[in-house]
């Protein structure tokens, strides 16, 4: 059964960046039939998409999020990865990985389907 | 961004109950929309997707209808392990946005 562990520093302080790992268990990192997700949970914002990254490195990234947001993969160690620069307290949440279904066909990203358990990013001086 | 709003924020039901929760679109989605349910502590997990398609492995109480901008969620007999928060979000246009959720309670 696929597992989805995210890694992460934990605490940081104010203008530092971010950086967290997903790892997979099944290697389907270098799969065409999905993306690989990053999505956050706030109290305040509830579940915000912060990007997608596919198998050959193509990316889609939140609006809001993006001037701050990388996200890359390393299909060797089946992990994908988010870099959020310049964090502030309005970035302290829950951060998970998830799978996110493709169709080929259509060209179309579709729904999540497997979450990795969350990593609590706290933002603090 | 489309955004989508949920009702009601919360519920309350007894065990056996029919519940249903609406989720509205702010553009027509057509059928991509996603229904998740979220325990306390744990991550979403995938109930219904296509708006109507059941998840492998989840019970057949939970179903999804809609399309559009108007879409229902439906526990037909609701467990007391049904205690959750439900979201549903969409997926026909980026960004990829979620509903504020609807907290189920059982009396």
């Amino acid at each position: 059964q696929l597992q989805l562990q995210e890694s992460g520093p934990g605490l940081m302080r104010p203008s530092e960046t971010v950086s967290l790992t997903c790892s997979v268990s099944d290697g389907s990192t270098s799969s065409s039939a999905y993306y690989w997700g990053w999505i956050r949970q706030t109290p305040g914002k509830g579940l915000e998409w912060i990007g997608s990254i596919y198998y050959n490195g193509r990316t889609y990234y939140n609006p809001s999020l993006k001037s701050r947001v990388t996200m890359s993969k390393d299909t060797s160690k089946s992990q994908v990865s988010l870099r959020l620069t310049s964090v502030t307290a309005a970035d302290t949440a829950v951060y998970y990985c998830a799978r996110q279904s493709y169709s080929g066909a259509w060209s179309r990203l579709r729904w999540f389907d497997s979450w990795g358990q969350g990593t609590l990013v706290t933002v603090s001086s | 961004d489309i955004q989508m709003t949920q009702s009601p924020s919360s519920l309350s039901a007894s065990v056996g109950d029919r519940v249903t929760i609406t989720c509205r679109a702010s553009h027509d989605i057509s059928h991509y929309l996603s229904w998740y349910q979220q325990k306390l502590g744990k991550a979403p997990k995938l109930l219904i997707y296509d708006a109507s398609n059941l998840e492998t492995g989840v019970p057949s109480r939970f179903s999804g209808s809609g399309s559009a901008t108007l879409f229902t969620f439906t526990i037909s007999s609701l467990q007391p392990e049904d205690i959750a928060t439900y979201y549903c979000q969409q997926y026909d246009n980026l960004p990829f946005t979620f509903g504020p959720g609807t907290k189920v309670d059982v009396k």
